[in-house]
């Protein structure tokens, strides 16, 4: 049984950096292929945010990839967000799942990001 | 990269059968057998419904069926039981190796 937990700062500054971790339990990262990250504005829709490989590839949405770095840390079965300059238009739920089989199966809690000064 | 186009709302009462289109374009939806359908009860993460178009994983109920004719998917409910009521999302593959998700669908089970 999988289980994801995402975390990290609640409250990022405007035009600052917002640094995300999942902790990947009950498996190894390395069985699945590839691992996704996806966001929830507070009342709106999914947006895809990227993915990357246990390989090390990554895929990333095509509006946020010049802000986005996406990577994994095999060794404390860690997956990592990062993302750079944001502003109010981030504030979001951040949500890690387990990609592969071209599906999401197994998704982590979320983790609000208020963007905020 | 444009979100897949979906219904805002639709409502059932119980009993019934509603139906949940998710139109896309031939760079997705219509490209690939890639269809997923996820549902998203208030405050929690979204959980994966049908994947491959049609496939339900373990666990999920036969009351939940998927389809796709040309560029448009659809998500069938039968049987609409209360705890359905939820948000639906539809999600696709595409052709720039990216992953588009629809706006979603609040589903009201009268």
């Amino acid at each position: 049984q999988v289980q994801l937990q995402e975390s990290g700062p609640g409250l990022v500054e405007p035009s600052g950096t917002l640094s995300l971790t999942c902790a990947v339990g009950g498996a190894s990262i390395s069985g699945g292929d590839w691992w996704t990250w996806v966001r929830q504005p507070p009342g709106k829709g999914l947006e895809w945010v990227g993915e990357i490989h246990k390989s090390g590839r990554t895929n990333y949405n095509p509006s946020l990839k010049s802000r986005v770095t996406l990577s994994v840390d095999e060794s404390k079965s860690l997956l990592s967000l990062k993302m750079t300059s944001v502003s109010a238009a981030d504030t979001a739920v951040y949500y890690c799942a387990r990609g592969g089989n071209h599906r999401f199966d197994c998704w982590g809690q979320g983790t609000l990001v208020t963007v905020s000064s | 990269q444009s979100a897949l186009t979906q219904p805002a709302s639709v409502s059932g009462s119980p009993g019934q059968s509603i139906t949940i289109s998710c139109t896309g374009s031939s760079s997705d939806v219509g490209n690939y057998n890639y269809v997923c359908w996820y549902q998203q009860q208030p405050g929690k993460a979204p959980k994966l419904m049908i994947y491959g178009v049609s496939n339900r994983p373990s666990g999920i109920s036969s009351r939940f069926s998927g389809s796709k004719s040309g560029n448009t998917a659809s998500l069938t409910i039968s049987g609409l039981q209360p705890e359905d009521e939820a948000d639906y999302y539809c999600s696709s593959y595409s052709t720039t190796s990216t992953w588009v998700f629809g706006g979603g669908t609040k589903l009201t089970v009268l």
